[in-house]
């Protein structure tokens, strides 16, 4: 366990239907992130939450909601998604936002859109 | 774009060799990352190494910094199985770390 912990382990969904992510986290930290990873492509940043606020969003469509409801707890909403949004969710968090952290890591959530 | 670029893309050696991946990225930084991912897996950090630093050791890693060649390179000497995994360099920009594709390594018993 890295302190990051996610849920769902894996999500099969329909095009139609609504469900969420969850990311939770025991070390303290005050930022959070959410990243896509698809294969053969570069860990892609959703976004970023200081103190629950959300300072990044990388033009995500709408269809993909963050909710920060305190700094331990972060999720991901999904609805009406498309296959191509198949893909591992990665959920992290560091100590604060900036460059002099690293980050931990979630294990995941393995998304398949059907 | 602050995004690391590794090479190669993927690497293939037999246990008790080294391993060398190479990260090369655009623009100045303040600091690179290194982390792991086994497979279906997180990502686990491995070391940073900040842009005043040439080489950071940490048990059998280690990486060095080149800012003016904007490279870097992480060496996992006498590699083990265990080892097999994806490599990823990650550089910041601002509020965030940007991820380059991942070097995947396999380790021969």
């Amino acid at each position: 366990e890295t302190g990051v912990t996610q849920t769902p382990r894996h999500l099969v969904m329909g095009m139609t239907n609504k469900k969420s992510l969850k990311c939770e986290q025991h070390l303290g930290h005050n930022a959070m992130y959410w990243y896509k990873q698809s294969a053969k492509k570069p860990l892609e940043l959703m976004f970023v939450y200081s103190l629950e606020e959300r300072v990044e969003n990388n033009s995500v469509p709408s269809r993909f909601s963050p909710e920060c409801p305190n700094s331990s707890h972060l999720f991901l909403h999904l609805h009406t998604l498309q296959p191509e949004d198949s893909a591992l969710y990665l959920c992290a968090s560091s100590q604060e936002t900036g460059w002099n952290y690293g980050y931990t890591f979630g294990s995941g959530t393995r998304l398949t859109v059907v | 774009s602050q995004q690391g670029e590794e090479d190669p893309q993927a690497l293939s050696i037999q246990e008790g060799e080294n391993a060398t991946m190479n990260c090369s990225y655009k623009t100045s930084i303040n600091n690179l990352q290194w982390y792991r991912q086994n497979s279906g897996r997180g990502l686990v950090h491995l070391i940073l190494i900040r842009s005043n630093e040439r080489e950071k050791h940490s048990g059998r890693l280690r990486v060095t910094l080149d800012t003016s060649k904007k490279s870097s390179s992480l060496l996992i000497t006498a590699s083990r199985a265990a080892d097999t995994a994806s490599y990823f360099c990650a550089t910041d920009g601002g509020s965030k770390l940007t991820f380059g594709k991942g070097i995947t390594l396999s380790v021969r018993p």
